[in-house]
């Protein structure tokens, strides 16, 4: 069955740094599409990031771009969030979601079907 | 502030139906057919209930159905059941500057 397991979550200061990993198991994973997705405490779902199956085409949400970095390691199963610059509006329960895909035009369908439990990132000082 | 708009709550009685809107744009709901539902309960990861406009994932029941006219999508739930009540979510691609995706605010869903 499709897994799908964040970690590296934790507290951070202002300006800090953090590295979230996801580790996939139950699918082949060069075959999908990734996404990071992000909630904050009682607050609504938002796309942070998204990377294609091989890596070569990676989009950001604008409150992230410039400062979060999404890599994936194919022969590890692994995608992975480089998170820099951190602010206190950052923290959130961070996700990884599987994309769905349609593998006859190989185009990414823009939907999460599976996601991981989360980890949560705190910044604060 | 959300890019697609949802109304904050519902609510029904257990057999009625409901109908959860989300409006957007022209460059995301009413541009493409890639609009999609989340049910998410308290503490629980999102589970998606539509994608791609109105097709249901295997397993998820056939009293959840999904619709789009213009620049609106809509989640209907009939013969609601307790175990409905949750947030529900949609989600739309965006050619806006991000060429990603935008979730609605939320819909707290609650069964009288």
């Amino acid at each position: 069955q499709v897994q799908l397991v964040e970690s590296g979550g934790g507290l951070v200061k202002p300006g800090g740094s953090l590295r979230l990993s996801c580790a996939a198991s139950g699918f082949t994973f060069s075959d999908y599409y990734m996404s990071w997705i992000r909630q904050a405490p009682g607050k609504g779902l938002e796309w942070v990031s998204y990377i294609s199956s091989s890596g070569s085409t990676i989009y950001y949400a604008d409150s992230v771009k410039g400062r979060f970095t999404i890599s994936r390691d194919n022969a590890k199963n692994s995608l992975y969030l480089q998170m820099n610059s951190l602010r206190a509006e950052d923290t959130a329960v961070y996700y990884c979601a599987r994309d769905g895909y349609d593998f006859w035009s190989g185009l990414n369908l823009y939907y999460f079907d599976y996601w991981g439990q989360g980890t949560l990132v705190t910044v604060s000082s | 502030q959300s890019a697609l708009t949802q109304p904050a709550s519902v609510s029904g009685s257990p057999g009625q139906s409901i109908t959860i809107s989300c409006t957007g744009t022209s460059s995301d709901v009413g541009g493409y057919n890639y609009v999609s539902w989340y049910q998410q309960h308290p503490g629980k990861a999102p589970k998606l209930m539509i994608y791609e406009v109105s097709n249901r994932p295997s397993g998820v029941s056939n009293r959840f159905s999904g619709s789009k006219s213009g620049n609106t999508a809509s989640l209907t739930i009939s013969g609601l059941q307790a175990e409905d009540e949750a947030d529900y979510y949609c989600s739309s691609y965006t050619s806006s500057s991000t060429l990603g995706v935008v979730f609605g605010g939320g819909t707290k869903l609650t069964v009288l």
